[in-house]
């Protein structure tokens, strides 16, 4: 089974502080995605990642860095945290074949992140 | 714009009960369509998809989707619902031109009365 670990659980963190959310896969997957998740707007797109120190932008990447320097592990990076940046973050990794586009994504249990 | 739709916020059945979660999309061609559902507390996970052939797709947990063309719908079913069911459910699409970025929905609350 494909396993996404995300290093916290819960996190709460104070407005201007930097925030480190960690990520690993250990499935050798190729992609690897970072989402928020609020209330009544579903899941978003942070950034992906198709390859070691590579990137995109998704749809709200105001805000966030990202950093992948090994294949199985993808930081997304908070440089100063502010409350509207409070929510869940979810990773998410998939196997990015040729026919990528529908590979099924596998999903981390989520980091519910708190800035006050 | 590309979008997907799940009109029903929350939804409440009995245990035992049939249940029928909406989904709609607007794409240019037909994406791959996914429902995924996240138990309290938890991440996704991916009940079924559909890519392309036969549209009545079969997944885990003993759930179906059918995909209608016609009505840009992708709408999951499952004949008799029990209490573990209790979960958030999203549907998802992704386009076809290798395009990895999942647009989803903005997720169905389901409470299961005993």
């Amino acid at each position: 089974d494909v396993k996404v670990t995300q290093s916290s659980r819960y996190l709460v963190k104070r407005t201007g502080e930097k925030v480190f959310l960690e990520c690993v896969q250990d499935m050798d997957h190729e992609n690897m995605f970072w989402y928020r998740q609020d209330p009544g707007l579903g899941l978003r797109l942070i950034y992906f990642s198709y390859d070691v120190k590579m990137k995109e932008k998704g749809d709200i990447p105001e805000g966030y860095s990202v950093s992948r320097e090994k294949k199985e592990r993808f930081s997304l990076i908070l440089e100063s945290a502010s409350t509207n940046q409070t929510s869940m973050y979810l990773c998410a990794s998939s196997r990015g074949t040729s026919g990528g586009a529908g590979d099924t994504q596998y999903f981390g249990p989520g980091t519910r992140l708190t800035v006050l | 714009a590309q979008s997907v739709t799940q009109p029903d916020i929350h939804i409440t059945v009995s245990e035992g009960a049939s249940l029928e979660l909406r989904c709609n999309y607007s794409y240019g061609a037909t994406p791959y369509l996914f429902w995924y559902v996240q138990s309290p507390g938890q991440g996704l996970q991916l009940l079924l998809k559909y890519f392309s052939g036969d549209t009545l797709v079969q997944g885990i947990k003993g759930f179906e989707a059918e995909f209608k063309r016609s009505q840009s719908s992708f709408n999951l079913r499952k004949p008799s619902v029990h209490w573990s069911d209790a979960a958030e459910y999203f549907c998802a699409v992704v386009g076809r031109d290798s395009s990895y970025k999942l647009i989803f929905g903005s997720g169905t609350r389901l409470l299961v009365r005993p």
